[in-house]
C-alpha cells in the first residue's frame, strides 16, 4: 500500500530551537518525496523535494530508504516557519504512474516568540 | 499569469443539489490535478488529467462525481445529489510534462460546505 505518515500533528518549538517534522513512507517502487507547506491564508506550495537535494529556508530533508524516511530539519526555528507542512510521494511519470501525490496528514509547526 | 485559479472560492449547498467547480491551470501546463481536503487530513487525489483526457481517477471519485476538461484548458469538477460528506476543500494543481521534476501548482480551493 501506498501510503505517508506523519506521526505529529502539532510540533511546539521556541525560537531558535531545533526542528525535526517527522515522515515515514510506505511505496513499493522508488518513489519521489517532497514537502510541502501551508502558510496562514496561503495556498499549498512546494518547499523541497528530495531530488534536488537542496536547503530551502534553511529547511533540509534527506531520504533514508533503509528506514522509509524523509524528516524535514531545520537547526534553527524563526517564527516565519510557523506553518503546515505535508510530507507527499509521488510514485513518478510513466506509463503506469500520472505524478500524482500521496500526502500525510501534515504537522503544525508553532514557534513561539 | 497569476498562477492557478478556482471559482468559486466558497460554496454553500443544500443536500441534494449540483454543484460545479472550475479551475484554470497555468496555462502552459498540460497536467491537471484534482484533491480533496476535509478537516485535520491531507489533501486526497481524486482524479488526473494529461491535456484534455483524463488517465485516472481514485475509487474515492463515485458516480456523483464527473471532471472534465475540455479543448485540454481549464477543467470542471461536478458534484451531484450532495451529500454532508462531500463537505471538504477541493483543491486544483497543474504541472508540465517534460519538467525533470515533479513539482505541482496549487490553486486556492473551493470550500463546500453542504447543508
Amino acid at each position: 500500500a501506498q501510503r505517508v505518515t506523519q506521526p505529529e500533528k502539532l510540533l511546539s518549538v521556541f525560537k531558535g530551537a531545533p526542528v525535526e517534522l517527522k515522515c515515514n513512507y510506505s511505496y513499493s517502487g522508488s518513489p519521489e518525496l517532497f514537502w510541502y507547506v501551508q502558510y496562514s491564508r496561503q495556498r499549498l506550495q512546494l518547499l523541497l523535494r528530495h531530488i534536488s537535494r537542496e536547503s530551502i529556508k534553511g529547511f533540509t530533508a534527506d531520504l533514508n530508504k533503509g528506514e522509509t524516511s524523509f524528516h524535514l530539519k531545520k537547526p534553527f526555528a524563526q517564527e516565519e516557519d510557523s506553518a503546515m507542512y505535508y510530507c507527499a510521494l509521488s510514485g513518478g511519470y510513466g506509463s503506469s504512474n500520472t505524478g500524482k501525490l500521496i500526502f500525510g496528514q501534515g504537522t503544525t509547526l508553532q514557534v513561539k516568540p | 499569469d497569476t498562477g492557478v485559479s478556482q471559482n468559486p472560492r466558497h460554496k454553500i449547498t443544500k443536500r441534494g443539489q449540483n454543484v460545479t467547480f472550475r479551475c484554470d491551470p497555468i496555462s502552459e501546463h498540460n497536467r491537471l490535478y484534482w484533491y480533496r481536503q476535509t478537516l485535520g487530513q491531507g489533501p486526497e487525489f481524486l482524479t488526473y488529467f494529461q491535456n484534455e483526457a483524463q488517465l485516472e481517477k481514485s475509487r474515492l471519485l463515485s458516480d456523483r462525481f464527473s471532471a472534465e476538461r475540455p479543448k485540454g484548458s481549464f477543467s470542471t469538477l461536478e458534484i451531484q445529489r450532495t451529500e454532508q460528506g462531500d463537505s471538504a476543500m477541493y483543491l486544483c494543481a497543474s504541472s508540465l510534462e517534460g519538467q525533470r521534476t515533479y513539482e505541482q501548482y496549487f490553486g486556492p480551493g473551493t470550500r463546500l460546505t453542504v447543508t
